[in-house]
């Protein structure tokens, strides 16, 4: 079945420094993928859209210039948090929904990362 | 907007308890349901989906169905087991807004021998 590699799962960094992660599919192309954000607890929030090729499309109260999203290929899409800061500590969380996939549920279903966590000290 | 309502937790039960977890949504035109899980430091599975109405999905002895009448996607499961304990999320995906998803808040679930 479809699977969505999200690399690294744990990461701490210092405050100041930017912060990288992956999200690859394994075994599809993704021309959509989704970055959330979870916080302890709570259900997660739709940070943005990366579309392969073109800009994200952020929502609302998100910061693009502080949550970087870059859609290189139909399977990578990378989100760089830049001058982190301790607020910004959370579980991060990819998805992708596969070219005309159909599988066992149809096409518009996501498939997700296993999530990073990410500290700043 | 499109938006989905599930029972907060947490639940805690016994191991055999029969299980619910309601979920309730709003949405123009016609969604498609899920219920996704999460297991501890992980990220979110598809438990089971359904694409209209009077549709049931089922996996792993979890079951939901499709209610149009009501707009509800209740999750049942006659018998869990510690290894269900996780989190639940109730969602939509509404083909009329580019399948965007919509999440519920999670249900907390824990199950004890």
């Amino acid at each position: 079945g479809a699977v969505v590699s999200q690399h690294p799962s744990r990461v701490i960094c210092k405050s100041g420094t930017s912060v990288k992660i992956e999200c690859r599919s394994l075994d599809f192309q993704a021309t959509t993928m989704f970055w959330y954000r979870q916080f302890p607890k709570q259900s997660l929030m739709l940070m943005a859209t990366s579309n392969e090729g073109s800009k994200a499309t952020y929502e609302q109260g998100v910061e693009k210039d502080k949550f970087l999203i870059n859609h290189a290929s139909l399977t990578l899409s990378t989100l760089t948090v830049t001058s982190a800061h301790p607020e910004d500590s959370s579980f991060y969380i990819c998805s992708a929904r596969e070219i005309g996939g159909q599988g066992a549920y149809g096409a518009n279903v996501l498939t997700f990362g296993a999530g990073s966590r990410l500290t700043v000290l | 907007g499109d938006s989905v309502t599930q029972m907060e937790g947490p639940v805690t039960l016994s191991e055999e308890a029969f299980l619910t977890i309601n979920c309730t949504y709003t949405a123009t035109g016609y969604p498609s349901l899920f219920w996704y899980v999460q297991y501890p430091g992980e990220g979110l599975q598809l438990l089971l989906k359904a694409t209209k109405a009077d549709d049931k999905g089922s996996n792993k002895g979890f079951e939901a169905t499709y209610r149009k009448e009501t707009t509800s996607f209740h999750l049942e499961k006659g018998s869990v087991q510690v290894s269900d304990s996780a989190v639940y999320f109730c969602a939509l995906s509404v083909p009329l807004n580019n399948n965007d998803m919509r999440f519920g808040a999670g249900t907390r679930l824990t199950v004890k021998p």
